[in-house]
């Protein structure tokens, strides 16, 4: 079975400091990954989605960024955190074009609140 | 371009209630459509999925049709319990690799 693990679980962070989140899913060779951006009460935006180590593809930057560097790990980072970056963090994956891209499974998520 | 709308943004009900929500959607194609059910702190989880091939979906009591004609995916439940509580959301698969999610309704089940 695959599993999908996200850390932290929860980060409290200031303004204009720096942000690593990460993302490892087990159980499942070449999937493809995605990042969403959740914000409190609100709707899930896709952020970024890699199909291939080392590729990333933004659909919304936010002054985000997104890597991919080993096959199970995908991270979301930025140098410079916004107030309007917090919010619910959520990673995603779902088989590649010919094997379920359609149906995508979340993490547990992380929650960011930025002072 | 593609939309997905859940007018309903919270719904309360007492436990045993039929359960209906609402989601249209607008698109050129014809899309694949899903229902994520998210509970209080936690990631989405996929309810259902509906393709073009299949028409309906059925998972833990929940059951939706994708009309086509009235471009309508909506969700129902014969009897709600306390444990559905939760926030749903009808999303559709714009591409093979972007979902458009509706804004989400809230659904209050009371004792």
């Amino acid at each position: 079975a695959q599993t999908i693990h996200q850390w932290p679980v929860a980060e409290i962070k200031a303004v204009g400091s720096p942000l690593s989140l990460g993302c490892t899913i087990k159980g499942k060779s070449s999937p493809n990954l995605y990042w969403y951006w959740q914000a409190t009460g609100g709707t899930l935006q896709q952020l970024f989605y890699s199909i291939t180590v080392g590729q990333v593809e933004s659909v919304v930057q936010l002054n985000l960024s997104a890597s991919r560097p080993k096959d199970d790990q995908f991270i979301l980072s930025t140098e410079k955190l916004l107030l309007s970056h917090s919010g619910f963090y959520l990673c995603a994956w779902s088989g590649d074009w010919g094997g379920g891209q359609d149906t995508q499974y979340f993490g547990p998520g992380t929650r960011l609140l930025v002072l | 371009g593609d939309s997905v709308t859940q007018k309903q943004g919270q719904v309360t009900l007492s436990e045993d209630d039929f359960l209906f929500i609402n989601c249209t959607y607008s698109t050129t194609t014809y899309p694949t459509l899903l229902w994520y059910v998210q509970y209080l702190g936690q990631g989405p989880q996929l309810l259902l999925k509906v393709t073009t091939a299949n028409n309906k979906g059925i998972s833990r009591g929940f059951e939706a049709t994708y009309d086509k004609g009235t471009t309508s995916f909506h969700l129902q439940k014969a009897s709600v319990q306390e444990s559905d509580s939760a926030v749903y959301f009808c999303a559709l698969v714009d591409s093979g690799t972007y979902q458009r999610f509706g804004t989400g309704t809230k659904l209050q089940v009371v004792p």
